[in-house]
C-alpha cells in the first residue's frame, strides 16, 4: 500500500523543540516533493514547508521561517521536521503529503499531534 | 499572505448540486492552470479531489468537478450525497504557498 506516517507528535513547553517523523511506503521517495501541512485545532489547514526530492531546495511559510527544518533522508524513506522556539500557535495537527507537482498533494499521512503549552 | 477566499458554508439536498468558489489573484488561481481541491472529513485526513483545475486522481467520483475563470475558480459536485458532507479546501501554486480558508458542506 501507499502510504504516509506520521510520529513525533506530544506536549512540550514554549520554547521547546520537537522532531516529527514521516516514514513512505508503496512508492519512489526519493523522487518527489514532499510537504508539511498543520492544522490547528478548529481550523483550516496551513502549508508549512517543502522539500524536493533530493533534499537541495527547501521552502518554508513565513509563520516557521527560522524556527522549523525540514530534512529527509531517502535512504531510510523518510522525511523530518525539526521545530525549534515552539510556540502555543504552533499547536496543530501535522500532516505530511507526497506533492505530486505544483502543489498538488496527492498522499497524506494520517497526522500527528502537537500541543505546546506550559 | 492572503489565503484563497472560500464561502465558510455551502448546502444541498441529496441529488442537487453545489458549487463552492475559490477566488484568488492574478499571482495564482489567474496565473496558473494549477488549482487544486480537498475533502476532509472530521478527524481525517485531508483527501486530493481535483488537480490542475479539473482533473480528478483515481478513485474520485466524476459527480466531482473542477473549473475556472479569471481568479476565481469552482467545485462543483453533482448529484449529492450523504457522505460528501466534509469540508473542501482549495489550493494553488503561485508565489505563495496557501490554502483557501475551506468550506463545510452541509448536505440538507
Amino acid at each position: 500500500d501507499v502510504q504516509l506516517v506520521e510520529s513525533g507528535g506530544g506536549l512540550v513547553q514554549p520554547g521547546g523543540s520537537l522532531r516529527l517523523t514521516c516514514v513512505a511506503s508503496g512508492f519512489t521517495f526519493s523522487g518527489d516533493w514532499v510537504d508539511w501541512v498543520r492544522q490547528a485545532p478548529g481550523k483550516g489547514l496551513e502549508w508549512v514547508a517543502h522539500i524536493n526530492g533530493d533534499g537541495s531546495q527547501k521552502y518554508y511559510g513565513d509563520s516557521v521561517k527560522g524556527r522549523f527544518t525540514i530534512s529527509r533522508d531517502n535512504a531510510r524513506n523518510s522525511l523530518y521536521l525539526q521545530m525549534d522556539s515552539l510556540r502555543a500557535e504552533d499547536t496543530a495537527v501535522y500532516y505530511c503529503a507526497r506533492n505530486r507537482g505544483y502543489f498538488a498533494l496527492d498522499i497524506w499521512g494520517q497526522g500527528t499531534m502537537v500541543t505546546i503549552s506550559s | 499572505h492572503s489565503a484563497l477566499t472560500q464561502p465558510p458554508s455551502a448546502s444541498g439536498s441529496p441529488g442537487q448540486s453545489v458549487t463552492i468558489s475559490c477566488t484568488g489573484t492574478s499571482s495564482d488561481v489567474g496565473a496558473y492552470n494549477y488549482v487544486s481541491w480537498y475533502q476532509q472529513h472530521p478527524g481525517r485526513a485531508p483527501k486530493l479531489m481535483i488537480y490542475e483545475v479539473s482533473k480528478r486522481p483515481s478513485g474520485v467520483p466524476d459527480r466531482f468537478s473542477g473549473s475556472k475563470s479569471g481568479n476565481t475558480a469552482s467545485l462543483t459536485v453533482s448529484g449529492l450525497q450523504a457522505e460528501d458532507e466534509a469540508d473542501y479546501y482549495c489550493t494553488s501554486f503561485g508565489y505563495n504557498r496557501v490554502f483557501g480558508g475551506g468550506t463545510k458542506l452541509t448536505v440538507l
